[in-house]
């Protein structure tokens, strides 16, 4: 079965620090990889997209990408209150469909 | 970006009623449409995947007979929720998707369904 896993948190970070959300997945096939932010109530919004292994920076966000350890993280810097929202990482399967399988997310509080 | 639009945005039923929810891609031509439901504390979960003038694809545990996806232009998809439960009350988000987007799929607003 084709999953992606994420830590669920909560992750807590002080004002201007750098968050760090990591995510695994199982499809080894996969080559397309997103970050969603969604706030409460909300539907997901894109942040990133990288599909080559390495950084893909962004402003204060970025990327990193290791297929080898099939392993998709996103760090952002500078890290603002507005920033709390739970993170999603998406991944496009190998399959036909190319759908999305979404990680469960990780709820980040940036503290004032 | 693409922008797509999703009717209505809450909407509250009565057990036993049928709902349907729209999803409008404005300024693109979405070929193919996701639907997906979101649980509290969830993430999401894909329903079903639909293209222009075919039947959809529903994922394994999903109603077919209960989700009811149209999906008649290269505009708009429709989710019909039919004799809703309670245990029908969720959060559903429809993505979209152009043949030139061949990775970037555009979100909708999503829609709060409550059935009392």
């Amino acid at each position: 079965q084709k999953e992606v896993e994420q830590n669920s948190g909560p992750l807590s970070v002080p004002e201007g620090a750098i968050a760090s959300l990591n995510c695994t997945y199982s499809d080894r096939g996969s080559q397309s990889f997103f970050w969603y932010r969604q706030y409460s109530g909300k539907s997901p919004e894109l942040i990133m997209s990288i599909y080559s292994n390495g950084d893909k920076e962004d402003g204060r966000f970025t990327a990193q990408l290791n297929k080898a350890s099939q392993y998709v993280s996103l760090l952002i810097r500078d890290s603002q209150p507005s920033d709390s929202a739970t993170y999603l990482c998406a991944v496009i399967s190998s399959g036909s469909a190319r759908q999305l399988t979404f990680g469960s997310g990780t709820q980040l509080t940036v503290l004032p | 970006g693409a922008v797509v639009s999703q009717h209505p945005s809450r909407v509250i039923c009565k057990s036993g009623t049928s709902v349907k929810i729209e999803c409008r891609s404005l300024d693109f031509q979405a070929t193919t449409m996701f639907w997906y439901r979101q649980f509290p504390k969830q993430s999401l979960m894909l329903m079903a995947t639909s293209n222009e003038g075919s039947k959809a694809t529903y994922e394994q545990g999903v109603e077919k007979d209960k989700f009811l996806i149209n999906h008649a232009s290269l505009t708009l998809s429709t989710l019909t929720v039919t004799s809703a439960h309670p245990e029908d009350s969720s959060f559903y988000i429809c993505s979209a998707k152009s043949r030139a987007s061949i990775n970037e799929a555009f979100f909708g607003q999503g829609t709060r369904l409550t059935v009392v």
